[in-house]
């Protein structure tokens, strides 16, 4: 049972144009989500998150959204780059106030092209 | 962040023989965490190492399969044992970090292929 989906395998964006990264939950106990960036040969790299509490944060380039009713996350970048280019995994955690074990969706590989 | 050091970064092995992992972080950490992602896959918890207790294994994992060391707060081994084609994996080691230990902190991972 995928707790954690992320329904697309792969995203095709122009560079400039706005990447949206979509996840999907259905444990409704998970409280933090978090998104991270793969790179071929290296290990997943933190990019940022979201506490239960809040619909909105914002770091830079990248925006996350969250929909508590809707059981539903996205990962805005503006404007996209070819640096961009990765595999992104979504993740949800249900221990409150701290890191536990995280679920991982399957990730979703963006490619920005000129 | 932490810095995490993880050897091999890859191996091909023999089915029927183990293989050991190790990781290494620079700073102290109560938690480390060990994680297999196979090919097409998510990442999934193997299991926490806590420093002297064993470690705490996830469903559809056990401890005969997987023993993991965790001998202080720096550093832990991951040891796939009997290995068969199955376990041809990424294997990722994890400790705990950030504002309030809500982000988790990955090294490069161990890409392993049994032949």
């Amino acid at each position: 049972d995928q707790q954690v989906k992320q329904n697309s395998p792969s995203l095709s964006v122009q560079e400039g144009r706005i990447s949206i990264l979509n996840c999907d939950y259905t444990n409704s106990m998970f409280d933090y989500f978090l998104w991270y960036k793969k790179y071929p040969a290296e290990g997943p790299t933190f990019l940022i998150s979201i506490s239960s509490i809040k619909d909105k944060n914002e770091d830079g380039r990248f925006t996350v959204f969250l929909n508590k009713s809707a059981k539903h996350l996205s990962l805005h970048i503006v404007p996209s780059q070819p640096g961009d280019s990765a595999v992104y995994f979504c993740a949800a955690s249900a221990v409150p106030g701290g890191y536990n074990k995280l679920i991982f969706g399957a990730g979703t590989r963006l490619a920005v092209h000129p | 962040s932490a810095v995490i050091s993880q050897k091999p970064s890859r191996d091909i092995c023999q089915r029927g023989t183990s293989l050991t992992i190790q990781c290494q972080v620079d700073s102290q950490v109560t938690m480390m965490f060990w994680y297999r992602q196979q090919p097409g896959q998510s990442l999934t918890l193997i299991a926490t190492a806590n420093q002297g207790s064993e470690a705490t294994y996830e469903s559809g994992f056990v401890i005969d399969k997987f023993p993991i060391s965790r001998p202080n707060l720096t550093f832990s081994t991951l040891t796939v044992s009997n290995m068969s084609p199955e376990d041809s994996s990424i294997y990722l080691c994890s400790v705990e970090g950030g504002t309030g230990n809500t982000e988790a902190f990955f090294g490069q991972g161990t890409r392993l292929t049994v032949v």
